[in-house]
């Protein structure tokens, strides 16, 4: 079954600090992998797309990596601050599949402290 | 700038009411969703619609239905609302087909309340 699983489901971390967030994946066949910021009553937003053959991709302080052999990504924010406060997601879209089938983590939840 | 506008932040309804839940995008984008979202779950779809008066259900439709007369516009209808339904609602839509979909553009979001 194709599954998306993210780690820590939540985090505290000092403003100033980096911090990762994990996301696991088990789709297959994979077409390309999004991280979405969403913040408290908002609706998500996209911060990064990453494809099969990329394997890193910077939005601003936001750095997405890929290792599609071990079917990994992860997120890293450097310097955080107040504004990084939100629940991060990580979305899968399967190859050769209706948009129906795009897949969603359960998120982490970031709380960034002063 | 893009835009996705669910008609109602907040609800609040009673148990047997019927709900309506508006989506309207300014983008043209062929690819319209309805999510509900609960804590611990993620987001998980409810119907999808690659064009107008096309859908397709997703994970969970049991319970709801949907209408999408022009493009621009998809409304998820709750046709007797019960308390397991209490959910944050997004809407979404994108370009594009199959997995060569586009970016997600979500609205704010519904915060539905059956009581």
């Amino acid at each position: 079954k194709n599954q998306v699983e993210q780690s820590p489901q939540s985090l505290i971390i000092l403003e100033g600090k980096n911090c990762t967030l994990q996301c696991n994946y088990t789709v297959s066949p994979f077409s390309n992998l999004r991280w979405y910021k969403q913040d408290t009553g908002r609706g998500p937003v996209s911060l990064t797309i990453m494809t099969f053959s990329e394997n890193t991709k910077s939005n601003g302080r936001y750095t997405a990596t890929l290792d599609a052999d071990t079917k990994q990504s992860s997120l890293h924010i450097t310097a955080s601050q107040l504004s990084d406060s939100a629940s991060y997601i990580c979305v899968v879209t399967p190859g050769y599949s209706s948009a129906s089938k795009i897949i969603f983590g359960s998120g982490t939840r970031l709380s960034i402290r002063p | 700038d893009v835009k996705v506008t669910q008609s109602s932040r907040y609800l609040v309804k009673r148990t047997g009411e019927k709900v309506f839940l508006e989506c309207v995008q300014d983008m043209d984008h062929e690819n319209m969703f309805w999510y509900r979202q609960d804590p611990g779950l993620g987001l998980r779809l409810i119907y999808f619609s690659y064009d107008v008066k096309m859908k397709e259900k997703g994970d969970i439709p049991e319970g709801y239905s949907v209408s999408r007369e022009k493009k621009e516009r998809f409304s998820l209808i709750l046709e007797s609302a019960s308390t397991n339904q209490t959910s944050m609602y997004l809407c979404a839509s994108s370009w594009g087909q199959g997995s060569n979909t586009g970016e997600l553009f979500f609205g704010e979001g519904s915060r539905l309340t059956v009581l």
